[in-house]
């Protein structure tokens, strides 16, 4: 089994739906969550942190089950411009080493 | 925010030879690290950059064909070394943000081996 898995997709949805994507991953003494976005042909960036209450910033909205083990990501109201990949990415220690392992990312295609 | 800057973006290498890229964080960063993304894959950790000392490496990779230097806190380099067209892939280097403890990336090497 992948330490971290995800739905590669694609997700084609009209503008203004709203879908969510989700995450696992294997290692239930993970520490921190995040979820990147890569454009094509650019480096991944940050688009948030996936907090044990949950996390929202605008349109995004990021939740983590540690029961089940998956973090997910929802977006409302879908913009052609957030067309692009999203990954997920997991710390699977403790501590400071901040080492993340990434899933193989969701493309989402946004159709006008 | 810390900026990286990676160099070279692209590439296209001879089979057998070797490339080194660099990576210049603008400030000082605890933690570096260096990724590779296949095509249609996602990233995966090379090696941890430790600052004055040898490389911490993942399964599946080793120093002799990935050496790592870390010379101080703020550059790295990676080497990729006696290419094959496996090789071909992004390379990505990464570090810390002292600010907000999140990964950040540079914005990658494209390298072809043909």
């Amino acid at each position: 089994r992948k330490e971290v898995e995800q739905d590669p997709g694609p997700f084609n949805v009209p503008e203004g739906a709203t879908v969510a994507f989700n995450c696992t991953y294997s290692n239930s003494a993970s520490q921190s969550f995040f979820w990147y976005r890569q454009d094509c042909r650019k480096e991944p960036k940050l688009l948030m942190s996936v907090y044990s209450s949950g996390n929202e910033d605008g349109r995004f909205t990021a939740q983590l089950n540690r029961a089940s083990q998956y973090i997910s990501l929802l977006i409302r109201d879908s913009k052609l411009s957030d067309s692009a990949t999203y990954l997920c990415a997991v710390s699977p220690y403790g501590g400071a080493t901040n080492k993340l392992i990434f899933g193989t990312g969701t493309l989402l295609a946004v159709q006008p | 925010s810390a900026v990286i800057s990676q160099k070279p973006s692209r590439d296209i290498c001879q089979r057998g030879t070797s490339l080194t890229i660099q990576c210049q964080v603008d400030s000082q960063v605890t933690m570096m690290f260096w990724y590779r993304q296949q095509p249609g894959q996602s990233l995966t950790l090379i090696a941890t950059a430790n600052q004055g000392s040898e490389a911490t490496y993942e399964s599946g990779f080793v120093i002799d064909k990935f050496p790592i230097s870390r010379p101080n806190l703020t550059f790295s380099t990676l080497t990729v070394s006696n290419m094959s067209p496996e090789d071909s892939s992004i390379y990505l280097c990464s570090a810390i943000d002292a600010t907000n403890e999140k990964l950040f990336f540079g914005s990658g090497t494209q390298l072809s081996v043909l």
